[in-house]
C-alpha cells in the first residue's frame, strides 16, 4: 500500500530536548516536504527536499532541521524545541513535482511543555 | 505566504444537500489542489485542476477554475454525513513547485 509513515504520531516533551521526528514513504518520490498546522494559520511550509542530499527552507524553517540522505526518508529536527513549536506536523510527498498530488502522513501531535 | 484563501470558514448543511466552497488566490499558478481532512488527521487529496483547465469532475465532485479570477470553487453534491470534515485548497506554482495550502472551510454536513 502506497503510504507516508510518520513516527511518533504524539509526543510530549521538554524545552531544550532535542528530538526527530521520522517520515518514510514507499512510493519512490522524489519530492518531500514537512508542513506544520495551527490554529487559524492552516498549513505552512517548514522545508522540502526535491531530491537526496537537496534540501531547502520553506515558509517557517526556524528551529527546524532536516536532512534527506536516502530517498524513501526525510526525518525533521527540533534541535532545541522551544514551546512555539507546540503544533500538528505533517510530512507529504509527491512523485511527478509540478502536476502530482501530495501524499500525507497520519501527522505528529507535538507538545512542547 | 498564505496563497489561496477559502470562503466560507465553516458551512453547516443538511444531509443531501450541495456544499460549495469557495478558494481565491493572489499569483499566477501551474495547478490548484483541493484535499480533504478529517479532524487532526493527514490530508486526502481529492482532485486536481491545471490552469489550462476550467472544469472537473470527480464522482460527486465538481471543481471549477476561473484564472482571470484567480478563484476556484469545489462543490459537493447529494452530501452525506460523512463528507464532514474540513476541506483545504492548495496552489502550486513557483520554481520549487510548492504547494501553498489555504486555511480551510469546515463542512459539517446534518444527518
Amino acid at each position: 500500500e502506497a503510504q507516508v509513515t510518520q513516527n511518533p504520531r504524539y509526543l510530549i516533551t521538554v524545552t531544550g530536548k532535542k528530538l526527530t521526528v521520522t517520515c518514510s514513504q514507499n512510493m519512490n518520490h522524489e519530492y518531500m516536504s514537512w508542513y506544520r498546522q495551527d490554529p487559524g494559520l492552516g498549513l505552512r511550509q517548514i522545508y522540502y527536499s526535491m531530491n537526496v542530499e537537496v534540501t531547502d527552507k520553506g515558509d517557517v524553517p526556524e528551529g527546524y532541521k532536516v536532512s534527506r540522505k536516502e530517498k524513501r526518508n526525510f526525518p525533521l529536527i527540533l534541535e532545541s524545541p522551544s514551546p512555539n513549536q507546540t503544533s500538528l506536523y505533517f510530512c507529504a510527498s509527491r512523485g511527478e513535482a509540478r502536476t502530482a498530488e501530495a501524499f500525507f502522513g497520519q501527522g505528529t501531535r507535538l507538545t512542547v511543555v | 505566504s498564505q496563497q489561496g484563501e477559502e470562503d466560507p470558514q465553516a458551512l453547516s448543511i443538511q444531509e443531501g444537500e450541495n456544499a460549495t466552497m469557495n478558494c481565491s488566490y493572489k499569483t499566477s499558478i501551474n495547478n490548484l489542489q483541493w484535499y480533504r481532512q478529517n479532524s487532526g488527521r493527514g490530508l486526502v487529496h481529492l482532485i486536481l485542476i491545471r490552469s489550462n483547465e476550467r472544469e472537473k469532475h470527480s464522482g460527486r465532485l465538481r471543481v471549477t477554475l476561473d484564472t482571470s479570477k484567480k478563484s476556484s470553487s469545489l462543490l459537493i453534491t447529494a452530501s452525506r454525513a460523512a463528507d464532514t470534515a474540513s476541506y483545504f485548497c492548495a496552489t502550486e506554482g513557483g520554481s520549487n513547485y510548492k504547494l501553498t495550502f489555504g486555511k480551510g472551510t469546515l463542512l459539517t454536513v446534518n444527518p
